[in-house]
């Protein structure tokens, strides 16, 4: 299985400061059709996760564009520019290459 | 708008069988993949299984493969977790998605315990 190791487990931000998350996968995501399948999603207190960025870079329908994410075939990075308090909750980034699809173990941002 | 309304989760005893269903609304479900992804007590996320829109194909997580059976009923724009046999570790957060989880259902929890 591709392993997806997520740093740091926790983060706290200054509102209007900005974040970064990173992400490692084992293996490349990068496939031959030249989309790397990573995929960031948030989960807010107490509700189910959302999707963010999909194929590394893309971002999902109604998502502020103080999100973006970015990377190479193995490492990936999410960045929240201008954090705001509606951005507090756990990140997950996910692996879509191949089965099991696998996530990371999650970043709680909070805000300071 | 893209619903995902999951139920039949409860209390279950260990040993026992569940079965999930999960009604779509708001998009051509016989159109999408569709997946099973469940989140433990302690956060962690895990992929289950998917089915082909046609549900002609469907993909599990080894672990859980010879246990959890997942189909859909594209009339009733339905999805099905058929869970047998369940242990205390399959107790969690069961979350419906669509395609590449794009969207989730609002969970539905599984407590396997006697």
């Amino acid at each position: 299985d591709i392993v997806m190791t997520q740093a740091p487990l926790s983060v706290s931000v200054t509102p209007g400061e900005s974040a970064s998350i990173s992400c490692r996968s084992s293996k490349s995501l990068l496939h031959s059709n030249g989309i790397t399948y990573v995929y960031w999603y948030l989960q807010k207190p107490g509700k189910s996760p959302q999707l963010l960025i999909y194929r590394m870079s893309n971002l999902a329908s109604g998502v502020p564009d103080r999100f973006s994410g970015s990377g190479s075939e193995t490492d990936f990075t999410l960045k929240i520019s201008r954090v705001e308090a509606e951005d507090v909750g756990i990140y997950y980034c996910g692996q879509l290459l191949e089965n099991p699809n696998t996530f990371g173990a999650g970043t709680k941002l909070e805000l300071k | 708008e893209v619903q995902l309304v999951e139920s039949g989760g409860g209390l279950v005893q260990p040993g026992a069988s569940l079965k999930l269903s999960c009604v779509a609304s708001g998009f051509t479900f016989s159109d999408y993949w569709m997946s099973w992804v469940r989140q433990t007590p302690g956060k962690t996320m895990e992929w289950i299984g998917d089915i082909k829109y046609d549900g002609s194909y469907t993909n599990y997580a080894p672990s859980l493969k010879n246990r959890f059976t997942i189909s859909r009923d594209n009339a009733k724009s339905t999805l099905y977790l058929q869970m047998s046999n369940v242990r205390s570790e399959d107790t969690a957060t069961y979350y419906c998605t669509r395609s590449y989880f794009d969207y989730w259902g609002q969970g539905v929890m599984v407590t396997v315990s006697s």
